[in-house]
């Protein structure tokens, strides 16, 4: 079973501050993707990556960045957090190999920015 | 603009009462429709993927269909543990890139 990681289900850090999001999954798949969840907005796609070193903005990457230096990792970065970055943030990843591959998803991060 | 849309936005049933779920789609270039169970507190969890009108599939008592505007996900004898937000995703192609748009999703209470 292919597991996506994320490194801590609950954060609360203040404004101004520099966040960091991990993400690991164990099945050597090729794309990872960050992704924020929000009630009445569903899910909104910020960046994904296709390779190590390599990342695409997503729909609303303004205010993140993504670092990728293992296939296996993935990390979101905020690097002024603001209050509106207060949501759920989920790690996902799939193989890119295969056409269609479905989206394996981790548990989420709820961050909340005071 | 590729979009989804899912009705009803909640959905309250009585253990036993059959019902489903609607994913309507708009989208340009259609490469596969995602099904998505979602428990609170976690990330969504994958069910079926459909590719083409007329495909059915089927997983314990939910049943997922697509024709060429819409997709439904039927739940058949629902229990209460099938109480979950349902979301649904499109694969679209379009200008050589791939784009996967999802809908707000459904959320699903299944009362004893």
């Amino acid at each position: 079973d292919v597991k996506v990681t994320q490194s801590s289900r609950y954060l609360v850090k203040r404004t101004g501050e520099k966040v960091f999001l991990e993400c690991v999954q164990d099945m050597d798949h090729e794309n990872m993707f960050w992704y924020r969840q929000d009630p009445g907005l569903g899910l909104r796609l910020i960046y994904f990556s296709y390779d190590v070193k390599m990342k695409e903005k997503g729909d609303i990457p303004e205010g993140y960045s993504v670092s990728r230096e293992k296939k296996e990792r993935f990390s979101l970065i905020l690097e002024s957090a603001s209050t509106n970055q207060t949501s759920m943030y989920l790690c996902a990843s799939n193989s890119g190999g295969v056409i269609n591959s479905p989206l394996h998803f981790g548990n989420g991060t709820r961050l909340t920015v005071t | 603009e590729d979009q989804v849309t899912q009705s009803p936005e909640a959905l309250r049933l009585q253990e036993g009462e059959s019902s489903s779920l609607n994913c309507s789609y708009t989208v340009s270039g259609l490469r596969g429709l995602f099904w998505y169970r979602q428990d609170p507190g976690k990330g969504p969890e994958f069910l079926f993927t459909l590719y083409s009108a007329g495909e059915e599939k089927e997983k314990e008592r939910l049943k997922a269909t697509l024709t060429k505007k819409e997709s439904f996900l039927h739940i058949t004898a629902p229990k209460p543990e099938d109480s979950a937000t349902y979301l649904c995703a499109v694969q679209t192609a379009q200008g050589g890139s791939e784009k996967l748009v999802f809908g707000k999703g459904t959320k699903l209470t299944v009362n004893p």
